[in-house]
């Protein structure tokens, strides 16, 4: 049922720039993209979403395509706290709605 | 300020025992969203209310599984008769909905169930 697709992992030097790509071709046009992290084993953690312009918080940067049907989750600056599983997610904004997370990507940041 | 609490942190029951996880969403929270978790594997959605309304079951494995939040506030997901294949961790979010904080869900520490 996932509307999404993640490459299943994916490495990073520690201090570079960790870039998670995620497919969503089928996504309408009032859904957004949300991404969450999964460290080890605590709940998922929210990071940040978007509807089509791109987006920046202190934990990350979100890039979005034009023709919203893929988008790409940046980290600057991985640190080895940054291992995680990583899920992008397309739902509606507000009122509650089934939420499914798909297998994550799952990033290693290596020293 | 208190994040999504769950409880029991932890079960052990038998097979064929019923039990009751219990989610405390953070206060003023709309929506509540169940999961369960595998190992390895991520959040796998079971249903989710807004306020008192069940909107969505449609994730629930089959009908020993049933969840209620009565007052809007705390919810329950029971299992009655357990097997073995329940054992897993479940997840309990919680999440405003209004137009100024959206559909950022709040996961609280989960309850890891044990079936023997």
């Amino acid at each position: 049922d996932a509307k999404t697709t993640q490459p299943t992992s994916m490495d990073c030097a520690e201090g570079r720039a960790a870039n998670l790509p995620c497919n969503h071709s089928t996504i309408s046009g009032n859904e957004y993209v949300y991404w969450y992290r999964q460290i080890h084993s605590q709940g998922p953690q929210y990071i940040i979403h978007g509807l089509k312009n791109n987006e920046t918080n202190e934990m990350a940067s979100l890039i979005i395509t034009e023709d919203r049907k893929s988008s790409t989750l940046i980290l600057p600056h991985a640190t080895l706290r940054d291992t995680a599983v990583y899920y992008c997610i397309v739902r509606l904004y507000t009122g509650g709605f089934k939420t499914i997370f798909g297998a994550g990507t799952r990033l290693f940041v290596k020293a | 300020g208190a994040g999504v609490s769950q409880s029991p942190r932890y079960k052990v029951t038998k097979r064929g025992q019923d039990v009751a996880l219990r989610c405390d969403p953070i206060s003023g929270h709309v929506s509540l969203y169940w999961y369960r978790q595998a190992l390895g594997q991520g959040p796998e959605f079971l249903t989710y209310f807004n306020y008192e309304a069940q909107q969505d079951k449609s994730g629930l494995p089959n009908d020993r599984f049933s969840a209620e939040r009565p007052e809007g506030s705390i919810s329950t997901l029971t299992i009655q008769r357990t097997e073995q294949r329940d054992s897993a961790m479940y997840r309990c979010a919680s999440s405003l909905e209004s137009a100024l904080a959206g559909g950022e869900q709040f996961f609280g520490p989960g309850t890891r169930l044990t079936v023997l």
